[in-house]
């Protein structure tokens, strides 16, 4: 069975960091794209940013609205993918889901969601 | 970017009506179309990729159509566990870019 979980959301203040991690097993990590998408309370969803495999050297895209700020990583030995979210803004408060790609390209689709994990920033 | 426009915004409808939703792109896309059902405090899920390919262990009574910058959404027989806000998403370039969302209400 496939899972995602995302960890490590929370509380930060503007200007600030925080990681989140998303746990991955039931498919072969290694070779699937992995995308993060976020959706504000009440708001619709907006891509984050992906990560793609190996094979694809590990490529990264990112959002306009994050590019700069935020850093997709991955540790295939742990089956994890990471966002690194630095200079938090509040407008960056939203649930950030971690997504598995049906395969590694612009054209794949989320197949697979996390649960998501909240993320506010805030004062 | 791409920009995704759903209509409509929200429908209300009653157990086994035919509930259409469109989705129109800002510049065509081929068939590089999803579309995803999210229920309340849940994550999304796939319904249809590629315009009209039904995911796995979805009910036949989705549908998906359309093409270049055109796409329908269809609930042949709308049932209870349908009520729910559903997104198309257009996969055809970078940055990935989401329709505002349909919200299917009980009528």
């Amino acid at each position: 069975e496939v899972q995602l979980v995302e960890s490590g959301g929370g509380l930060v203040q503007p200007g600030g960091s925080l990681k989140l991690s998303c746990a991955a097993s039931g498919f072969t990590f290694s070779g699937s794209a992995m995308h993060w998408v976020r959706q504000a309370s009440g708001k619709g969803l907006e891509w984050v940013g992906r990560i793609r495999s190996k094979a694809n050297s590990y490529a990264t895209g990112y959002a306009a609205s994050v590019k700069g700020r935020f850093t997709i990583s991955r540790d295939d030995s742990k089956n994890m993918a990471y966002l690194q979210m630095n200079s938090l803004k509040t407008e960056d408060t939203a649930v950030y889901y971690c997504t598995r790609r049906t395969w590694d390209d612009s054209s794949g689709y989320s197949d697979y969601w996390g649960q998501g994990t909240l993320v506010t920033v805030s004062s | 970017d791409i920009q995704m426009t759903q209509s409509p915004s929200s429908v209300s409808a009653s157990v086994g009506d035919r509930v259409t939703i469109t989705c129109r792109a800002s510049q065509g896309i081929s068939s590089w179309l999803g579309w995803y059902q999210q229920k309340p405090g849940k994550a999304p899920k796939l319904l249809i990729y590629a315009a009209s390919s039904l995911q796995s262990g979805v009910p036949s009574r989705f549908s998906g159509s359309g093409s270049g910058t055109d796409f329908t959404l269809t609930i042949s027989s709308l049932q209870p566990e349908d009520f729910a806000t559903y997104y198309c998403q257009q996969a055809n370039s970078f940055p990935l870019t989401f329709g505002g969302g349909t919200k299917v209400e009980i009528k």
